[in-house]
């Protein structure tokens, strides 16, 4: 099955610097790669999402990355800011068939220092 | 709209206890998914629906672990005979489950906080 692993687990950035998070996948077949949010106490929440048709995508501050020949997808946040702080998890999917839910990384733990 | 809804958001309960959790999901989500989520750790799957049938139960830990879905919405975890490793939070997850990009992302819950003494 697939298997995604997330780094780093922590990372402290000042306000207004960039945050980069890395992840990568073993299965080829894998070509849904969303990231999730998750605040404390909440439930994650769904901020940004690439498909393997397209190497990168920008959502305002907010932009990730794909290169499926090495099997790795990274997250970028721009000009970060104090409610930027949450575990952030990617996770990866193959389309169609059995293959319907979402293997997840371990998460990382932002923290935007002001 | 509303969202995905779970309760209770918080149970304590004794070990050797049955626990039920509830998941309500986005109307007209055809898809249904069961996670959990232990301490510090990323998300683990346990089981999907498709309307009201599951067809992937691969996740599930144990046979004390059941999961059914009636009228192709609200889903129910079971937890039987519960242990103190059951304790985590568990999250629902919905999606329109189509064939075409957009429809199979899921939403989520904000989950049940299961704490077995």
């Amino acid at each position: 099955g697939e298997n995604v692993e997330q780094h780093p687990s922590t990372l402290s950035v000042q306000e207004g610097d960039s945050a980069v998070i890395k992840c990568t996948y073993s299965d080829s077949a894998s070509n849904y790669f969303p990231w999730y949010k998750q605040e404390l106490g909440k439930g994650p929440q769904l901020i940004i999402d690439i498909r393997s048709n397209v190497g990168e995508k920008k959502d305002q501050r907010i932009a990730v990355t794909l290169n499926k020949t090495a099997k790795h997808f990274s997250l970028h946040i721009t000009e970060t800011q104090p409610e930027d702080s949450a575990v952030y998890f990617c996770a990866a999917k193959g389309w169609g068939g059995s293959a319907r839910q979402l293997t997840f990384g371990s998460g990382t733990q932002l923290t935007v220092l002001p | 709209g509303a969202g995905v809804s779970q309760s209770p958001s918080n149970k304590v309960t004794e070990k050797g206890k049955d626990v039920e959790l509830r998941c309500d999901p986005i109307s007209g989500h055809t898809a249904l998914y069961w996670y959990r989520q232990s301490l510090g750790q990323g998300l683990e799957f346990l089981i999907y629906f498709q309307g009201n049938s599951a067809p992937d139960k691969s996740g599930l830990p144990s046979d004390r672990f059941s999961a059914e879905r009636t009228g192709g919405s609200v889903s129910t975890l079971t937890i039987q005979r519960t242990q103190q490793e059951d304790s985590a939070v568990y999250l629902c997850a919905s999606s329109l489950a189509g064939t075409s990009p957009g429809t199979d992302t899921q939403y989520f819950g904000p989950g049940t906080r299961l704490t077995v003494l």
